[in-house]
């Protein structure tokens, strides 16, 4: 399976600040997703990002809120903007397995997110 | 809203004993079923992919039932290291997976 690295591991952010996650990939992989995990809570996914077209977003998430880039087959970034205590979560990339038909997503390591 | 829902537990079990979980799923199009196992404070790691009507890796036995929408996985002698949280689930849409919230499994010396 591919290794996914993401920056930064964990943050402290002020309310009503924006903060960038990175999520990098040691292969090119057609599809990347962003997930969260809130306390005690399972994932939810933000949005499907592929190369080269508008981030899908899922019901209840916004593109104004939640800024993602794609800019090739091995990157892809989240932005969690005007942040508020309820958006202290981890934040999760994933890549499709790529064995065909299959689903099968592997995940980074997660982005730490706390907000004040 | 497709669902999956899971027993949150926890489960406590002695070293050596064989455990059970299920879930159910509520979306019937649901094709592609997995469970994963996160550690505390770590990302989900892919245990098993589960194929049409089950299949088995070492410990593990992972079970479909697509009539009733429910997946189980079975561990055989649990190890202390088997102690995370599993999460049951399945694809939704086109390329997106549903989670449950999990089950806790504690294996005890």
């Amino acid at each position: 399976s591919a290794v996914i690295s993401q920056k930064p591991s964990r943050d402290i952010c002020q309310r009503g600040t924006s903060l960038t996650i990175q999520c990098q990939v040691d292969s090119q992989v057609t599809m990347m997703f962003w997930y969260r995990q809130q306390p005690g809570q399972s994932l939810t996914l933000i949005a499907t990002a592929n190369q080269g077209s508008e981030a899908t977003y899922e019901s209840g998430f916004v593109i104004d809120k939640f800024p993602i880039s794609r800019p090739n087959l091995t990157f892809s970034t989240l932005t969690v903007s005007n942040m508020s205590p309820e958006d202290s979560s981890i934040y999760l990339c994933s890549v499709d397995g790529g064995r065909e038909g299959l689903n099968e997503q592997f995940f980074g390591p997660g982005t730490r997110l706390t907000v004040l | 809203r497709k669902e999956v829902e899971q027993d949150p537990g926890p489960f406590n079990v002695p070293e050596g004993a064989t455990v059970a979980f299920n879930c159910t799923y509520s979306n019937s199009a649901s094709q592609s079923f997995f469970w994963y196992r996160q550690d505390c404070r770590k990302e989900p790691k892919l245990l098993m992919s589960v194929y049409s009507s089950g299949n088995e890796d070492g410990r593990f036995t992972a079970q479909l039932n697509r009539a009733s929408q429910y997946i189980s996985l079975l561990i055989r002698d649990s190890k202390l290291s088997d102690s995370a949280t599993y999460l049951c689930v399945a694809n939704g849409g086109y390329s997106t997976l549903t989670f449950g919230k999990g089950t806790m499994l504690l294996v005890s010396p």
